[in-house]
């Protein structure tokens, strides 16, 4: 079956550090691949998504490349901030389109 | 415009009760999903309808398990006899039709069952 992989956290990190959260993944077919982001308090919004190989999705100054080869959709941002404080969760779906998460990264930027 | 509504926000029952989880997609949204997300196991896939077709109900986790929608629009998750191992906060998303379109989740039903 699908599974998504992604580094445990908690991920702590200074404002206008390197972030970078690792995600793997495996599916039996060709998946679609996201990042969601749970705010504080908030409910679970989509960050980012790529459908094919080599596509790059970013938004929010968040990127993440879909790599066929290494099936990896690994999460960057080159200088987070506090408001970036948040749990990322990797995804994917394939025909049916319902996710499969990956189990969560917690990430706290500190001033 | 609206979000995904859910409701209750939050839900106390004890262990062996019935209850049920409502849930009110966006306006136009064919496809609704239901998830849940508990510290033990993550998010979990449990149950997806899209338009008229039969549900997906591939990730119940037992047949105390149980979705409908009607109308095309709300839907209602029912757990019969619950467990403690029920507790977890109950997802709901809605979404367009199409590959890979967004999902619009709720705010979630916070399930604890004493």
């Amino acid at each position: 079956g699908n599974s998504v992989t992604q580094m445990e956290g908690p991920v702590t990190l200074s404002e206008e550090a390197f972030l970078t959260i690792n995600c793997t993944y495996t599916a039996t077919g060709y998946p679609s691949l996201f990042w969601y982001v749970q705010y504080p308090g908030e409910g679970l919004q989509l960050l980012l998504k790529a459908t094919k190989a080599d596509d790059k999705g970013s938004n929010k100054g968040f990127e993440a490349t879909y790599r066929k080869e290494t099936t990896s959709f690994h999460l960057e941002k080159g200088s987070v901030q506090v408001s970036d404080s948040a749990v990322y969760f990797c995804a994917l779906s394939e025909a049916g389109n319902k996710l499969t998460f990956g189990g969560g990264t917690r990430v706290l930027v500190k001033p | 415009g609206a979000g995904v509504s859910q409701s209750p926000s939050n839900k106390v029952t004890e262990k062996g009760k019935d209850v049920e989880l409502r849930c009110d997609p966006i306006s136009g949204h064919t496809a609704l999903y239901w998830y849940r997300q508990s510290l033990g196991q993550g998010l979990e896939f449990l149950i997806y309808f899209q338009g008229n077709s039969a549900p997906d109900k591939s990730g119940l986790p037992s047949d105390r398990f149980s979705a409908e929608r009607t109308g095309g629009s709300v839907s209602t998750l029912t757990i019969q006899r619950t467990q403690q191992e029920d507790s977890a906060v109950y997802l709901c998303a809605s979404s367009q039709p199409g590959l890979a379109k967004e999902q619009y989740f709720g705010p979630g039903t916070r399930l604890t069952v004493t």
